[in-house]
């Protein structure tokens, strides 16, 4: 299994543009995730998914939109960058056999917004 | 939402030392409390967990204990090496009410070990 993929690696754009972080993972996981990790502020959820066709907001989702259509994929799409979205994004995931449980992470996306 | 606060934010100790992380947490429908470790340029990785019917795991080195009444809950490492320099995080999930489920991190601790 390779786990939670994500795509890609670093990215740079200037302040408007817009772009996609791909999130792909085979474990099955009905439960996946969006985080930002900025230093000193830990990993602040974005935005989160149960299920395909189920979406939710988490605590900093101003500015990025998510979609569901497979179980596989949850993409996190920034309409406009502005330079306040330079940060290190992961993509996690976990099963919900249990209401909670280890969440599984990319190994992350370092976006640099100019 | 759930607010979680860490403690200290960074944390030197000499090799063979203990070290010790504390948080705490606002929500008390929260009951389950892992403790993720991210090293240099790494993902986070899930080292050790906690749920509220548990007072105090451990594994090997590594011990967490939850105080549920006070709401804080301490990460413990004994016998401290180089390798475990990193950033630790501590972490709260509730299980009930609209946030069920959401994983809720505190700002993390930089621990650095000195051979």
């Amino acid at each position: 299994n390779a786990g939670v993929t994500q795509t890609p690696k670093f990215q740079v754009l200037k302040t408007g543009q817009s772009m996609t972080l791909q999130c792909a993972q085979d474990m099955n996981h009905e439960y996946m995730s969006w985080y930002r990790q900025d230093p000193g502020m830990g990993l602040r959820l974005i935005h989160y998914s149960v299920g395909a066709g189920i979406t939710d907001q988490g605590e900093v989702p101003n500015g990025y939109n998510v979609s569901r259509s497979t179980t596989e994929d949850f993409p996190l799409r920034l309409l406009s960058a502005a330079p306040s979205q330079t940060s290190v994004y992961f993509c996690a995931s976990r099963s919900t056999g249990a209401r909670t449980g280890e969440l599984f992470f990319g190994e992350g996306s370092r976006l640099t917004v100019l | 939402g759930e607010n979680v606060e860490q403690h200290p934010s960074t944390l030197s100790v000499q090799e063979g030392d203990s070290a010790v992380i504390k948080c705490t947490y606002s929500d008390s429908a929260s009951n389950y409390f892992p403790w993720y470790k991210q090293e240099l340029g790494k993902r986070p990785q899930l080292i050790i967990d906690i749920r509220s019917n548990v007072g105090e795991k451990k594994d090997q080195r590594i011990a967490v204990t939850l105080n549920k009444t006070a709401k804080h809950f301490s990460l413990h490492i004994t016998e401290t090496q180089p390798e475990d320099s990193a950033v630790y995080f501590c972490a709260a999930s509730p299980d009930r009410g609209s946030t069920l489920g959401r994983l809720y991190f505190g700002r993390g601790t930089q621990l650095t070990v000195w051979p």
